[in-house]
C-alpha cells in the first residue's frame, strides 16, 4: 500500500507545549500536503511542502520534509486548546492523476 | 483557495435507500475527488469525478455502487445506492486546480443507515 504511516497515533499535551507529528510514506514524492480535521468535519488545509523543499512555515506550524529517510514532521508550538483535532498527512505521487494518499491521522488533544 | 458547499450535511437513512451528495464549488476547477471516511480512520479515495465523462472508480468502488457525476467544472454529485449500515461514514468532495497543488475540501456528509 502507497499509504502513508502516522505517529503517534494519538497526542495529549498541556497547552503552551509543543506538538510534532511525524510521517513517513514509501515512494517518490510531488509534494506533500498535511491537513487538520475537527471532530469529524471537513478538512482543513494547513501546508503543502515539495519534494525540493526542507522547510516551510506557517504562523505557529512548521514542517520539515527529508527526502532521503522518506519522512515529514508536523510541529506545532505553543500550543491551544483549540489546536485539538486530528492531523493527516497526505502524499502527492507523480503520474498518479492528483490522487493524494492520506496518512492514518494523529488525534492532538491539546488540555487547558 | 477554493470554497466548497456539500450538502446535505448529515443524514440518517433506511437500508435499501439511496442518497445523493451534491458538492458545489465557488470556481472552476480542474480536478473533484470523492472520499469516505469510516468511523474512526483515514480517508479513502473513492473515484475522481471526471467532467463530462464517467469517473474514475479506485480499487473496492464500483460504479453501480457509487454513480457520480460531474455536469461541469463547479459540480458533482455522489449517490450511494442500497445503503446498507456498512455505508455508514463520512463523505468528503475535494477539489483541486491540478496535479500538485493544494486540495480543498467540503465539510462533509455525515451518514448513517439504519
Amino acid at each position: 500500500s502507497q499509504q502513508g504511516e502516522e505517529d503517534p497515533q494519538a497526542l495529549s499535551i498541556q497547552e503552551g507545549e509543543n506538538a510534532t507529528m511525524n510521517c513517513s510514506y514509501k515512494t517518490s514524492i510531488n509534494n506533500l500536503q498535511w491537513y487538520r480535521q475537527n471532530s469529524g468535519r471537513g478538512l482543513v488545509h494547513l501546508i503543502l511542502i515539495r519534494s525540493n523543499e526542507r522547510e516551510k512555515h506557517s504562523g505557529r506550524l512548521r514542517v520539515t520534509l527529508d527526502t532521503s529517510k522518506k519522512s515529514s514532521s508536523l510541529l506545532i508550538t505553543a500550543s491551544r486548546a483549540a489546536d485539538t483535532a486530528s492531523y493527516f498527512c497526505a502524499t502527492d505521487f507523480y503520474n498518479q492523476g492528483g490522487k493524494l494518499i492520506f496518512g492514518q491521522g494523529t488525534e492532538l488533544s491539546v488540555k487547558p | 483557495s477554493a470554497v466548497i458547499s456539500q450538502k446535505p450535511s448529515r443524514d440518517i437513512c433506511q437500508r435499501g435507500t439511496s442518497l445523493t451528495i451534491q458538492c458545489q464549488v465557488d470556481s472552476q476547477v480542474t480536478m473533484m475527488f470523492w472520499y469516505r471516511q469510516q468511523p474512526g480512520q483515514s480517508l479513502t479515495l473513492i473515484a475522481t469525478a471526471n467532467q463530462g465523462s464517467e469517473a474514475t472508480y479506485e480499487s473496492g468502488f464500483v460504479i453501480d455502487k457509487f454513480p457520480i457525476s460531474r455536469p461541469n467544472l463547479t459540480f458533482s454529485t455522489l449517490t450511494v445506492s442500497n445503503m446498507s449500515p456498512e455505508d455508514s461514514s463520512i463523505y468528503l468532495c475535494s477539489s483541486r486546480q491540478g496535479a500538485y497543488t493544494e486540495a480543498f475540501f467540503g465539510q462533509g456528509t455525515r451518514l448513517t443507515v439504519v
